[in-house]
């Protein structure tokens, strides 16, 4: 399967701890760009990022999250100290460039005890 | 900031009926891509529109990028009850190369 890989696909935490959520683009894409849905809504923009650098993180939360893509690896999104409201699906998504259509993975689903 | 809105929210039809969704911009959009979400699965890019006034077919499915660079629709034909699911209307402009803005989905629901 040549396209976008997240793991986990569902991930348990409890109030308090750490996510990490992973992200391999499709073979080929550069660009990476991390979405949060919530039940019943549209996506919403997090972060974009190239490899080693972050484009345009207008959407990512001030405290907590963080997300990275290097050079070697898969692009991880990660949430500590999480909450309630943190509970999600989190989708992955990547590009050949930063004007060409983005192609999505199946997602994690993200649930806060 | 940019307000993106899709509509109807959900459309219920028989099976061979047409279909037809829209979206709207409160600004300029220079790129109109159309998605289709499946339960506990990611979105599918089902027609990506470059230029105002494109219309763009892909099987039964076809789009338009609206003359304003503000709205675009999404026609399917002769619906099949594989059509169902959430379809998204996801907007790009310019000043934020990367930054797709989606609207909340249309639900469409075929019967036999």
């Amino acid at each position: 399967n040549a396209g976008v890989m997240q793991n986990p696909r569902h991930l348990v935490r409890r109030r308090g701890q750490e996510a990490r959520l992973r992200c391999s683009p499709m073979k080929g894409h550069s660009h990476v760009y991390w979405y949060r849905q919530l039940p019943e809504e549209g996506l919403k923009f997090m972060v974009y990022l190239q490899k080693e650098n972050i484009i345009d993180e207008s959407g990512m939360p001030k405290e907590r999250f963080s997300a990275e893509f290097p050079k070697e690896g898969p692009s991880i999104l990660r949430i500590q100290q999480v909450v309630r409201g943190d509970s999600a699906a989190y989708f992955c998504a990547s590009s050949f460039a930063g004007n060409q259509p983005q192609h999505f993975g199946d997602g994690t689903r993200l649930s806060i005890l | 900031g940019q307000q993106l809105n899709q509509s109807p929210q959900s459309m219920f039809i028989q099976e061979g009926e047409d279909v037809s969704m829209n979206c709207t911009s409160s600004s300029i959009f220079n790129t109109w891509l159309w998605y289709k979400q499946d339960p506990g699965e990611g979105p599918v890019l089902l027609i990506a529109l470059y230029k105002a006034g494109e219309l763009t077919s892909n099987g039964r499915l076809t789009a338009q990028f609206g003359i304003t660079r503000k709205d675009s629709f999404l026609n399917i034909s002769a619906s099949i009850p594989s059509d169902v699911g959430i379809y998204f209307c996801a907007g790009q402009s310019t000043d934020s190369w990367g930054k797709l803005q989606f609207g909340a989905g249309t639900q469409v629901v075929v019967t036999p």
